[in-house]
């Protein structure tokens, strides 16, 4: 079985401050961990993946990730805000074997806002 | 522009009746995905095809039912509509393996 737990549902930052998106997940196996993004009204764009290669992961428009598998975690950061990083932000874990093969887990999102 | 297309954008429905939304996978990729999001809710796993078999199911009920085509291209049909059916639908393609999934655009049903 495999659960995500994304750990705020909003988050306000400043223009130009850093972001952390948090997020904890359950794995009976070596998860594959992804981060998505959505903006109103647009599907979802990867940004970026964990699939056991390096534990810090770098990802489009200045994001990343570290995986820790002490903590069963993987946060969402980056250095400085801009007002297009408003959005909802979707952290995952993807299924292995049997019929949870390639079966994504969303975790219930996080809403980020930023202030001029 | 991920390549994967969805139809229809929007859709309105009474309860009971009967739909069918259509996902284009992306060129190259034989396995389709599809997603339920609930409004304010991350997205739900319906079911997985790949090469016109279904080989993963979620925990939907079955009138939940899907086909894949010879060209990879995808159906979700949902018969006895019910209120709480009212989502944004999501498909996803992909290769075969561990590559990434891409996502169209959602189809959003409402459900009167």
């Amino acid at each position: 079985a495999q659960s995500v737990t994304q750990l705020d549902s909003h988050v306000s930052v400043s223009e130009g401050t850093p972001v952390l998106l948090r997020c904890n997940y359950s794995s009976s196996y070596s998860p594959s961990l992804f981060w998505y993004v959505q903006h109103p009204n647009k599907g979802l764009q990867l940004l970026l993946k964990y699939t056991s290669a390096a534990t810090l992961v770098k990802g489009i428009n200045g994001f990343e990730a570290e995986f820790k598998k002490s903590e069963t975690s993987f946060h969402l950061t980056k250095p400085s805000a801009h007002m297009s990083d408003a959005a909802e932000y979707f952290c995952v874990v993807s299924g292995a074997g049997g019929t949870s093969y390639g079966k994504l887990t969303f975790g219930q999102g996080t809403i980020l806002t930023v202030h001029p | 522009e991920t390549g994967v297309t969805q139809s229809p954008t929007h859709l309105i429905k009474t309860r009971g009746q009967q739909v069918t939304l259509r996902c284009s996978s992306q060129s190259g990729h034989n396995t389709v995905s599809w997603y339920q999001q609930a409004l304010g809710q991350g997205p739900q796993f319906i079911f997985q095809y790949y090469r016109e078999e279904e080989n993963g199911r979620g925990n939907f009920p079955p009138r939940f039912s899907g086909l894949q085509f010879p060209n990879y291209s995808s159906e979700l049909n949902v018969n006895a509509l019910e209120l709480d059916d009212s989502a944004l639908y999501l498909c996803a393609s992909k290769t075969s393996g561990w590559n990434e999934q891409f996502f169209g655009p959602g189809t959003r049903l409402t459900v009167l």
